[in-house]
This record gives C-alpha cells, structure tokens and sequence, in this order.
C-alpha cells in the first residue's frame, strides 16, 4: 500500500454536469476525510466517515453534494449540477486513529467547472 | 469568530539560516496542534504534532512550539535549504472533534540559494 489513492488527478466538466471522485485510503485506517482547498487557502473540511458511516458533514455540503463509503473502504464523493464555484481541489485523507495522529492526505482531484 | 492566521503569506530568507513561521488562533481551544508541509498541485504532508500540554517538539532540523496562553505556535526550519521551499500549513484538532482538522491558509516559504 503507497498510500492514499484519488482519482481523476485532474476533471474538467462543464457547469451543470455530475462529476463523482475516488478516493482509496490506507487499507488499515478506519477514518476517511474529505477537504475542499481553492486558490491560497488551506483545506476546509467537508466531512467524514468512521468505518462505513459518515459521521460528520460541514454546512459547505450543500445538497449537490453527496458522499459514500460503501464497505468502509474506498469512498466516493459526488458533486450534482456543478457550478463555477465547486472548482476547487478535492483533498481526502485518512488517519490510523480516531485523533491525535498524522493525517494521510492523497494527491487531491482538480476539478474545473467552465 | 473563529480564526486561524499564519504570518503572511510569503517568507523568503537565505538558505543556511534559520526559518520561522507563524500561527496564532483565537477562539479555539485546541486539544492538539499539527503542521503540513504542501508542494505545489500536491496533497498535504504531515511533519509535526504537539499536544496542548506540552511546549516544544523536535524533529531533525525542524522545532515547533505551542503557547496556549498565547494562543500561537512557532514553526522554526533551522539550517535551511532550497529543498525547503513550499507552503507550511498550521491546522488545529480541537477535542470536541478529533481528527477533524482546521486549517491556515498557510506560508509560502522560498529558500533562496
């Protein structure tokens, strides 16, 4: 395992069309997180799941936004109707321990709305 | 309000001395206290965790320090090096919410030869 996996790298999608990112945590690691970094800022949290249940969602999750993990292990994140303002990019990253630990973070999708 | 703020955005200082970065919070209370390192177009890397009990960590040429009463962290680069520019992020990890981080907006730091 050489870490956390997201994919695509990069998405280019046209404003109101769906998009839906991976992301593969350390097999081991029961706590996956997804952050939303744009432009000279640093991540912001958008939620988190404990095993299969996602635990936590921050009031940035509007409604177009939804996201899974199914068997507790590689999760999804779907954006709906996109708009020019969900360009950002999409970090998730996992921990070992429930806190007070290293977060794990994958190399982020990209994600353009023209 | 909440906020987190790292001294400003950019840093340039001479390779060979010492680099020190700045994050001062007010209306948290963290339980712990972490930084990142960020390269361009790349994720987050963890370098250092301190807990809210304890004052100064260490490790290899890097330094952080945690003043609660302050409400700041010192994030020191001793003997740096070009290979040391990027964007340092500070985050909080508040004990109401562990494992959820809060972010800075980061320092650029450039390391020039």
């Amino acid at each position: 395992d050489t870490g956390v996996s997201q994919n695509p790298r990069h998405k280019i999608t046209k404003r109101g069309q769906n998009v839906t990112f991976r992301c593969d945590p350390i097999s081991e690691h029961n706590r996956l997180y997804w952050y939303r970094q744009t432009l000279g800022q640093g991540p912001e949290f958008l939620t988190y799941f404990q095993n299969e249940a996602q635990l936590e969602k921050s009031r940035l999750l509007s409604d177009r936004f939804s996201a899974e993990r199914p068997k507790g292990s590689f999760s999804t994140l779907e954006i709906q109707r996109t708009e020019q303002g969900d360009s950002a990019m999409y970090l998730c990253a996992s921990t070992l321990k429930d806190g007070n630990t290293e977060a794990f973070f994958g190399q982020g999708t990209r994600l353009t709305v023209v | 309000s909440q906020k987190i703020e790292q001294n400003s955005e950019a840093l340039n200082i001479q390779e060979g001395k010492t680099a020190t970065l700045t994050c001062n919070y007010t209306n948290y209370s963290p339980a712990y206290l972490q930084w990142y390192r960020q390269d361009p177009g790349r994720g987050p890397v963890f370098l250092l965790l301190i807990r809210e009990n304890e004052k100064e960590k260490r490790k290899e040429r890097l330094k952080v320090t945690f003043d609660t009463t302050l409400k700041q962290s010192l994030f020191h680069i001793t003997a740096s090096q070009p290979a040391d520019s990027a964007t340092y992020l500070c985050a909080l990890e508040r004990g109401s919410t562990l494992g959820r981080l809060y972010f800075g907006r980061g320092t650029q730091l450039t390391v020039w030869p």
